[in-house]
């Protein structure tokens, strides 16, 4: 157990709909990364926050938003869904903001699009 | 920005053999670098990691050597194991400042008994 809690594991959600991935950083640490792996790809880098506020940003859509809140959790939003969103979209955590400390990885959540 | 590209897609050895994946990446100023492993359905968990003052590092059966003037680096599994078998990520960034890490697109790697 890597001690960052994404929730749901799982979601079906239909195109055009809006949905909400949520993740809980390990105790202590302030940064948060958003990752998408689609089926058979590599990591995405989406977008990074540090204690609440965006550091870092990928390939993120713009039907896609994040935050970070007070507690340190963050959220993923993403909208209009599309078929070619339904990936397995991981949450990291670090103490630091800097990217050479390890990233502690969440279990993910699949969401599927149909 | 940084571009980490990383070779074989697959490698399939036998139990015993040693295992070698590449990675390359672009921006020179990259100085940190490091190896993930999943294994099917799981969170990707790091295994080692190497900064650029540093041309090799080794833990038990597996080392990464970095060569900065060709800008790539290599993960090294000896004795390789069937629990070995995952997909393994490199990946590459910049440790000054809140840097992305950008990952390489995977290595499957089966290791057969």
């Amino acid at each position: 157990d890597s001690g960052v809690t994404q929730t749901p594991k799982h979601l079906i959600t239909a195109t055009g709909q809006r949905v909400t991935l949520r993740c809980s950083p390990r105790s202590g640490d302030l940064s948060v990364y958003w990752y998408q792996q689609s089926l058979d790809q590599g990591l995405q880098f989406l977008i990074q926050y540090y204690n609440g506020e965006e550091r870092a940003k990928g390939n993120i859509l713009e039907r896609f938003s994040a935050q970070q809140f007070p507690d340190l959790h963050s959220e993923l939003n993403l909208s209009s869904l599309e078929l070619g969103d339904s990936a397995l979209y991981f949450c990291a955590s670090s103490a630091t903001g800097g990217s050479d400390t390890e990233a502690f990885f969440g279990q993910g959540t699949r969401l599927t699009v149909v | 920005g940084e571009n980490v590209e990383q070779h074989p897609s697959t490698l399939s050895v036998q139990e015993g053999d040693s295992a070698v994946i590449k990675c390359t990446y672009s921006d020179s100023a990259s100085n940190y670098f490091p190896w993930y492993k999943q294994e099917l359905g799981k969170r990707p968990q790091l295994i080692i990691d190497i900064r650029s003052n540093v041309g090799e590092k080794k833990d038990q059966r597996i080392a990464v050597t970095l060569n900065k003037t060709a800008k790539h680096f290599s993960l090294h599994i000896t004795e390789t194991q069937p629990e070995d078998s995952a997909v393994y990520f490199c990946a590459a960034s910049k440790s000054t400042g809140f840097q992305k890490l950008v990952f390489g697109t995977g290595t499957r790697l089966l290791v057969s008994p």
